[in-house]
């Protein structure tokens, strides 16, 4: 029940083109969602999050859309670049500020 | 403002050694994180902080893994005896107290490789 499930574990997208990357949880006392981008080499870098009262946010080309009922929530990267290539990691935080991560995704985007 | 700190970046040791990690937080930071991320896996997370405190170590192996964090900054993690699944990359992070609590900023990370 502690679990955050995400998919796909890889993801190969054309230059321009947009990235849907989707998470999946149990417990609904889950009441903050990050989602963390890290480089090879480097530490988790937080992107973008949401609660669960919202259903959609975004930041630039970054989007979350939150679905509370089928308890799911995924990222899309609009116009994605290069410079996404990195992998991505959904994260649900609980009582106490306990972050549960996914299994990330490996993101690559051709020139 | 300065990021997390963490020292050293790479660590090679031999089974049954042990192994220390250093982390130094964001300047006023009072929540402190120790994650384990396994090749290929998220982040787990091994130890949190508040202030001097532990909040929750339930997933620290204590048998052979120990934290502290000495006046409510840097916070060590040791490892004691180094076993080889212990190969990962050890992350230190931290964030506000409260609700700013929710924001974690993550360290660089130390790789260790045990042989």
């Amino acid at each position: 029940q502690q679990q955050v499930k995400q998919s796909p574990q890889s993801l190969i997208v054309q230059k321009g083109g947009i990235s849907i990357i989707n998470c999946a949880y149990e417990n609904t006392a889950f009441d903050y969602f990050p989602w963390y981008q890290q480089f090879p080499g480097k530490g988790p870098a937080l992107l973008i999050a949401i609660r669960p009262d919202v259903s959609e946010k975004k930041e630039g080309r970054f989007t979350i859309s939150f679905n509370k009922s089928a308890k799911q929530f995924s990222l899309h990267i609009m116009d994605s670049q290069p410079g996404d290539s990195a992998t991505y990691f959904c994260a649900a935080s609980i009582v106490a500020y306990k972050y549960i991560f996914g299994t990330g995704t490996r993101l690559k985007v051709l020139a | 403002e300065a990021g997390v700190a963490q020292s050293p970046r790479y660590k090679i040791i031999e089974k049954r050694q042990s192994v220390a990690f250093w982390c130094n937080p964001i300047s006023g930071h009072a929540t402190l994180y120790w994650y384990q991320q396994i090749l290929g896996q998220g982040p787990k997370l091994l130890i949190q902080f508040q202030n001097n405190g532990v909040v929750d170590d339930s997933q620290l192996p204590k048998d052979r893994f120990s934290a502290e964090r000495l006046k409510g900054v840097d916070s060590t993690l040791k490892i004691q005896p180094a076993k080889l699944e212990d190969s990962a990359v050890y992350l230190c992070a931290s964030s506000l107290a409260g609700t700013g609590a929710y924001e974690q900023y993550f360290g660089p990370g130390t790789r260790l490789t045990v042989t």
